[in-house]
């Protein structure tokens, strides 16, 4: 059965810390891992996708890391802001959804 | 830059009550879906539709109808609520259901049976 799994479910930090999330999946086939940003009351938003062969990938303060063998993806926020507070939510393939995490960004 | 546009926000309907949530793109998507949010769960997969014409289930597809007569619109239709059915709703449509199919999400309908 196809799953992807979101560590941790919740995470508060102080504003201006960094922090990672974690999405581990066992999704076939794979054709890439999305993450998405949602802000309270609002519809998801991409942040980013990962294609199988890419490693790295940033986008302003948030860097995506894949590895395809060990199906692991990381999410890390570099210099967290208020703003930075939402669920982030992963997807592979484009169709299969983590339950997110709900990161809390306090002043 | 309309995008894909959801309504109702806010609906309250009482059991066994029918609604119709409206969803519309301007965007000239092929690919429509329709997802609710419950706490702890994620989204999860009602029904899709690739093209007008075609629609398909998902996941969680009982209680729930719809139907793609253009490539605009993709309502969903509640036929006899239930209070399992208060979630928030969320539309979504992608310019393709491969591998590279961002989606592009409406701003969500809540829904609440009493």
């Amino acid at each position: 059965k196809n799953q992807v799994e979101q560590s941790p479910q919740s995470l508060i930090i102080l504003e201006g810390k960094n922090c990672t999330l974690q999405c581990n999946y066992t999704v076939s086939p794979f054709s890439n891992l999305r993450w998405y940003k949602q802000d309270t009351g609002r519809g998801p938003v991409s942040l980013t996708i990962m294609t199988f062969s890419e490693n790295t990938k940033s986008n302003g303060r948030y860097t995506a890391t894949l590895d395809a063998d060990t199906k692991q993806s990381s999410l890390h926020i570099t210099a967290s802001q208020l703003s930075d507070s939402a669920s982030y939510i992963c997807v592979v393939s484009e169709g299969t959804f983590g339950r997110g995490t709900s990161l809390i960004v306090h002043p | 830059n309309a995008g894909v546009t959801q309504t109702p926000k806010f609906q309250v309907l009482k059991t066994g009550q029918s609604m119709t949530l409206q969803c519309a793109q301007d965007m000239n998507h092929e690919y429509m879906s329709w997802y609710r949010q419950d706490p702890g769960m994620g989204l999860r997969l009602i029904h899709y539709s690739v093209g007008a014409g075609i629609t398909d289930q998902g996941e969680v597809p009982n209680g729930y109808n719809v139907s793609r007569s253009t490539t605009e619109d993709f309502p969903l239709r509640l036929l006899s609520a239930a209070p399992s059915q208060t979630s928030v709703y969320f539309c979504a449509s992608s310019y393709s259901r491969g591998a590279t199919g961002e989606l592009f999400f409406g701003e969500g309908s809540r829904l609440t049976v009493l």
